[in-house]
């Protein structure tokens, strides 16, 4: 079946040091990818996506793009903010009916002032 | 815009008790689903719903059930709580194809003692 393994945590980097959080997946057909960002005591939000082969997904500084050849979707922001401190979640849709996702195990960042 | 709404918020019970999770949507989408959080292991899904009257086993489905009675609402229903089903739930609901995201709500803290 389906299935996405992210880089393991806990990630702790200083403030305005370049973030990269690692995603592979596994699927059969051509799945939606996702990130979504956890806030302490606080559900998901979707942070960005990529929904074909070499799209780049955008927001708030952060990008990732759908490399199909590698079956990677690789978090990335080039100057990170103590604001960031959150879980991270990889997920994928699309090949299971129902519009279901699969989430990776998730990755705690902490960003230091 | 409340979008998605969890009630409660916290709950505490103990074995052998029952009780029900309330999901409330607002955004008019045809998908529902409900989660569990547990540490280092991601969401995990235990039903869903395609549409008013439909529900679905998915991953974790045992010791649960659902009902889908309204379009905007989402029941998660725990029979004879164990220690085991200590966890967060989240519920989540989507428009139907796989390139649209869910949408979360805040979660359900339950603790089974």
């Amino acid at each position: 079946g389906d299935s996405v393994t992210q880089m393991e945590g806990p990630v702790t980097l200083s403030e305005e040091a370049f973030l990269t959080i690692n995603c592979t997946y596994t699927a059969t057909g051509y799945p939606s990818l996702f990130w979504y960002v956890q806030y302490p005591g606080e559900g998901l939000q979707l942070l960005l996506k990529a929904t074909k082969a070499d799209d780049k997904g955008s927001n708030k500084g952060f990008e990732a793009t759908y490399r199909k050849e590698t079956t990677s979707f690789h978090l990335e922001k080039g100057s990170v903010q103590v604001s960031d401190s959150a879980v991270y979640f990889c997920a994928l849709s699309g090949s299971q009916g129902a519009q279901k996702l699969v989430f990776g195990q998730g990755t705690r960042l902490t960003i230091n002032p | 815009n409340a979008g998605v709404t969890q009630t409660p918020k916290f709950r505490v019970l103990k074995t052998g008790q029952s009780m029900t999770l309330l999901c409330a949507q607002d955004m008019n989408h045809e998908y529902m689903y409900w989660y569990r959080q547990d540490p280092g292991m991601g969401l995990r899904l235990i039903h869903y719903s395609v549409g008013e009257g439909t529900t679905a086993k998915g991953e974790v489905p045992d010791g649960y059930n659902v009902s889908r009675l309204k379009k905007q609402n989402f029941l998660l229903g725990l029979e004879s709580a164990a220690p085991s089903q200590t966890s967060v739930y989240f519920c989540a609901s989507s428009y139907p194809t796989a390139d649209q995201p869910q949408h979360f709500g805040d979660g359900t803290r339950l603790s089974i003692l």
